[in-house]
């Protein structure tokens, strides 16, 4: 069935490190994958998203890249940031079953950025 | 703010009780998804409506339920509550229901604040 599996489940990193999350998903016609950001008891929020036209896609800080043949997509996050703490879900849109845009998401990654 | 309310924020009630959770989308966005967050599970896609007509089903339970209204709003009834079913439940939008790479964002789902309901 579809599925999305994302890891690490925690990461630990330093101010100013790097982080990355990676998903692998199930459904290898799946053509939308976006990445949320949800804080304490807040809504998940987009904070970027990726095409399976293009390999990667950047936006200040954070990047994602696609690689369709492995069925996986990755979260960077350079120069981290305190406020960057929180828990990021990845997610895959099947083509299949009608291709009607839900999301399948994956357990979600809590991402602790230490001053 | 994403522009999707939602209401009530906060639900209590007790178990075999019945509750209706309410959805409005951005001005625009003809679909709407439900999704169950629960501590264990993670984001469950519910179920997703468009234009008024069911589209896709997730693995929504029997007792629950939904539906879109003619001014694009939509309903979640949860029934016969059992305590599993504490969660937060929150409904999304966007713009169509057949998304396609030529399609643009209109396939980018925008998150409500949620409504968290709590079965004592």
């Amino acid at each position: 069935g579809e599925n999305v599996e994302q890891h690490p489940s925690t990461l630990s990193v330093q101010e100013g490190d790097s982080a990355v999350i990676k998903c692998t998903y199930s459904d290898s016609a799946s053509n939308y994958f976006p990445w949320y950001k949800q804080e304490l008891g807040k809504r998940p929020q987009l904070i970027i998203d990726i095409r399976s036209n293009v390999g990667e896609k950047k936006d200040q800080r954070i990047a994602v890249t696609l690689n369709k043949t492995a069925k996986h997509f990755s979260l960077h996050i350079t120069e981290t940031q305190p406020e960057d703490s929180a828990v990021y879900f990845c997610a895959a849109s099947p083509y299949g079953s009608g291709n009607t845009g839900k999301l399948i998401f994956g357990q979600g990654t809590t991402l602790q950025v230490k001053p | 703010d994403s522009g999707v309310t939602q209401t009530p924020k906060h639900l209590i009630t007790a178990t075999g009780q019945r509750v209706t959770l309410r959805c409005s989308p951005r001005s625009g966005d003809l679909s709407v998804y439900w999704y169950q967050q629960s501590l264990d599970q993670g984001l469950q896609f519910l179920i997703q409506y468009y234009n008024g007509e069911e589209r896709a089903k997730g693995n929504i339970l029997e007792r629950f339920s939904a539906q879109q209204f003619p001014d694009l709003h939509s309903e979640l009834n949860l029934s016969s509550l059992e305590l599993g079913d504490s969660a937060l439940y929150f409904c999304a939008s966007s713009g169509g229901g057949f998304p396609s790479l030529a399609s643009g964002s209109t396939d980018t789902q925008y998150f409500g604040p949620g409504t968290r309901l709590t079965v004592l």
